[in-house]
């Protein structure tokens, strides 16, 4: 099973700025993609899938880069509430069946008031 | 909003001990998950389920681990022999769809404790 890599941060950002964090994958077979958020100690909450042509939601846009291999989350507009750690996660779907996901670490966001 | 439900949310046992972890997946899903997270460590999968047999497993779910549905609600997660390297936050997940472009819903865990 490949690796998924992201930088852990923190990011400390301020209320109200935007803030972009990648994650690579190095299995260039993976076929779906995932942004997860996790606050501590709790389970990951699935925040987006990421489409081939990229995809927004409310203040949230991920975007997915098949040649470089690596995908994006960029959120505009940040509130306290999102602070959290982001989970990029990566899927192989080989087709036989329920693959599991790949997660990476996670990148840890500070929202600062 | 249908839920995961996972119990017990924490169990100390010690080294060597059997443990069961209980999950009740979202009622109408097909797929069934298990992961495990070490503190400050990723989220790892373990294995995938469906229709009442193992569809893939990691590395990590050796034969000390086996998984049962053994009636239409509950989806069980069996150690065998626990070691303190077990110590984890076990998440259960499930979903309708096999994984393309769909996420999962996950259980808010069982934080194992093995001492």
């Amino acid at each position: 099973r490949k690796e998924v890599e992201q930088d852990p941060g923190p990011f400390n950002v301020p209320e109200g700025a935007t803030v972009a964090f990648n994650c690579t994958y190095s299995n260039s077979a993976s076929q779906s993609f995932f942004w997860y958020r996790q606050d501590c100690r709790k389970e990951p909450k699935l925040l987006m899938s990421v489409y081939s042509s990229g995809n927004e939601d409310g203040r949230f846009t991920a975007q997915l880069n098949r040649a470089s291999q690596y995908i994006s989350l960029l959120i505009r507009d940040s509130k306290l509430s999102d602070s959290a750690t982001y989970l990029c996660a990566v899927n192989l779907y080989s087709g036989g069946g329920a693959d599991g996901l790949t997660f990476g670490k996670g990148t840890h966001l500070i929202i600062q008031p | 909003e249908p839920e995961v439900t996972q119990t017990p949310s924490h169990q100390v046992t010690q080294m060597g001990q059997e443990v069961i972890l209980r999950c009740v997946p979202i009622s109408n899903h097909l797929y069934f998950y298990w992961y495990r997270q070490i503190l400050g460590q990723k989220v790892e999968f373990l294995v995938s389920f469906y229709n009442n047999e193992i569809s893939e497993k990691s590395e990590i779910f050796d034969d000390q681990f086996s998984v049962e549905r053994p009636d239409g609600s509950n989806f069980t997660l069996k150690i065998r022999s626990t070691k303190l390297e077990d110590s984890a936050m076990y998440f259960c997940a499930s979903s309708y769809y096999d994984s393309p472009n769909y996420g999962y819903t996950f259980g808010s865990g069982t934080r194992l404790t093995v001492v």
